[in-house]
């Protein structure tokens, strides 16, 4: 069945490092990878996206980086900050058109120590 | 429009009662999902409407489950002779269905708990 892994479950680094979380997918139909951040006793946020169409897509310290042929992708925050901390998740979606539900990662808790 | 909202945001019940969470998505959007997100886990799905019809249920959601869009704006999710394992949180989320679009915007979430 569809599936999404997402690693490390926890990453730890100092501030004005670098933060890489990785996802892999099972649903080789998947065309559409949102990643959401999650605070305490919030709801889903999302903070990039990326469609099949294109390999990398960069918005100030975020980027995302995507490999169809090895079905996995990535996010990358440069530059950290304490207010980075929260859990990332990575979800895989064939797209509105085949309902556009959500196949979501287990989580990634970032701590980001000043 | 202040985003999706979720009511209530906690709710404590005893095994066996009936719950009832309301979801009010962004004003237009067609599509409305509802996710479980357990502690620690990613969200799951588990139905999603288009307009007024529900088009998909995942085998998460049981028979004492139940999820309703009557005119298209608003939604419920009931779930009846509440169960421990019930306790999670409730995500409802909304998109506006335009081909080149498919983000998802999530609401607070509501907070079950089963005692």
């Amino acid at each position: 069945g569809e599936n999404v892994e997402q690693h490390p479950s926890t990453l730890s680094v100092q501030e004005g490092d670098s933060a890489v979380i990785k996802c892999t997918y099972s649903d080789s139909a998947s065309n559409y990878f949102p990643w959401y951040k999650q605070e305490l006793g919030k709801g889903p946020q999302l903070i990039i996206d990326i469609r099949s169409n294109v390999g990398e897509k960069k918005d100030q310290r975020i980027a995302v980086t995507l490999n169809k042929t090895a079905k996995h992708f990535s996010l990358h925050i440069t530059e950290t900050q304490p207010e980075d901390s929260a859990v990332y998740f990575c979800a895989a979606s064939r797209g509105l058109n085949q309902g556009g539900k959500l196949i979501f990662g287990q989580g990634t808790e970032l701590s980001v120590k000043p | 429009d202040t985003g999706v909202s979720q009511d209530p945001r906690h709710k404590i019940t005893k095994r066996g009662q009936n719950v009832t969470f309301r979801c009010d998505p962004i004003s237009e959007h067609n599509r409305l999902y509802w996710y479980r997100q357990t502690l620690g886990q990613g969200p799951e799905f588990l139905t999603y409407f288009q307009n007024e019809a529900q088009l998909e249920k995942s085998r998460l959601l049981s028979d004492r489950f139940s999820a309703e869009r009557p005119k298209g704006s608003f939604s419920t999710l009931e779930i009846q002779r509440t169960e421990q394992g019930d306790s999670a949180m409730y995500l409802c989320a909304s998109s506006p269905f335009l081909d080149i679009s498919t983000e998802a915007f999530f609401g607070q979430g509501t907070r079950l708990t089963v005692v």
